[in-house]
């Protein structure tokens, strides 16, 4: 069966810190790796993934993938309050079946 | 109106009622998703459409049943649920074929079966 697992679940930080969410995943044809970030209710799309080893980035969130390992981090710098959301990985594999994480919770502290 | 929007954005029914949940969408996508995201749970998917047919239903119960009449508008109609039903039921839209795509999602409907 399909799994895509999202940590920490939950991450308390101050305004300015550095912060890097995880998602491991177990796939079938793995094709793409995406991730969210949810507010107070629609995900907003951040960065699709889809190659090893290249950096997708946009301001201060960046994004990489490893296929080999089966993983993907997202960073966040210099962090502000309205970054404050649950952070979504998501990973389209077979049967074109789009596969959800639990989501991170990240809490900014001014 | 731009992007995806749904309706009602919050709902509260009986287990005996019978309602509907509206989505439309204004960005040309062809396929369109019903999303369950209960709390504490990962995203469920539910149901896909792809040019208006069906080509995904994820084992969902059968008291809920879709119906796409074009590539613009997705509903969900809702009969005899149960309390466990209650979540936040979002829609979302991509272009075409290849779900991995970007989806956009509408703002969602917030049900609560009593």
């Amino acid at each position: 069966e399909d799994k895509v697992v999202q940590s920490p679940l939950s991450l308390v930080v101050h305004e300015g810190d550095t912060v890097t969410l995880n998602c491991s995943y177990e796939v079938t044809n793995f094709r793409s790796l995406l991730w969210y970030k949810q507010e107070k209710k629609a995900p907003t799309f951040l960065f699709m993934l889809t190659s090893s080893g290249i950096e997708k980035k946009s301001g201060r969130l960046s994004s990489i993938l490893d296929k080999k390992e089966l993983f993907s981090i997202l960073n966040i710098t210099a962090t502000q309050t309205g970054d404050s959301a649950v952070y979504l990985c998501a990973v389209l594999g077979g049967a074109q079946k789009l596969v959800f994480g639990q989501g991170t919770r990240l809490t900014i502290n001014p | 109106e731009t992007g995806v929007t749904q309706t009602p954005r919050h709902l509260v029914m009986g287990m005996t009622n019978k309602k509907s949940l509206k989505c439309e969408q204004h960005l040309g996508h062809n396929a369109m998703y019903w999303y369950k995201q209960s709390a504490k749970k990962p995203l469920e998917l539910m149901f896909v459409y792809n040019f208006k047919e069906q080509t995904e239903n994820n084992s969902v119960p059968s008291r809920f049943s879709p119906e796409c009449p074009n590539s613009s508008h997705l509903f969900l109609h809702l009969h005899t649920l149960q309390p466990e039903d209650s979540a936040l039921y979002l829609c979302a839209s991509s272009q075409e074929k290849d779900y991995s795509y970007e989806q956009y999602f509408g703002p969602g409907t917030r049900l609560t079966v009593t």
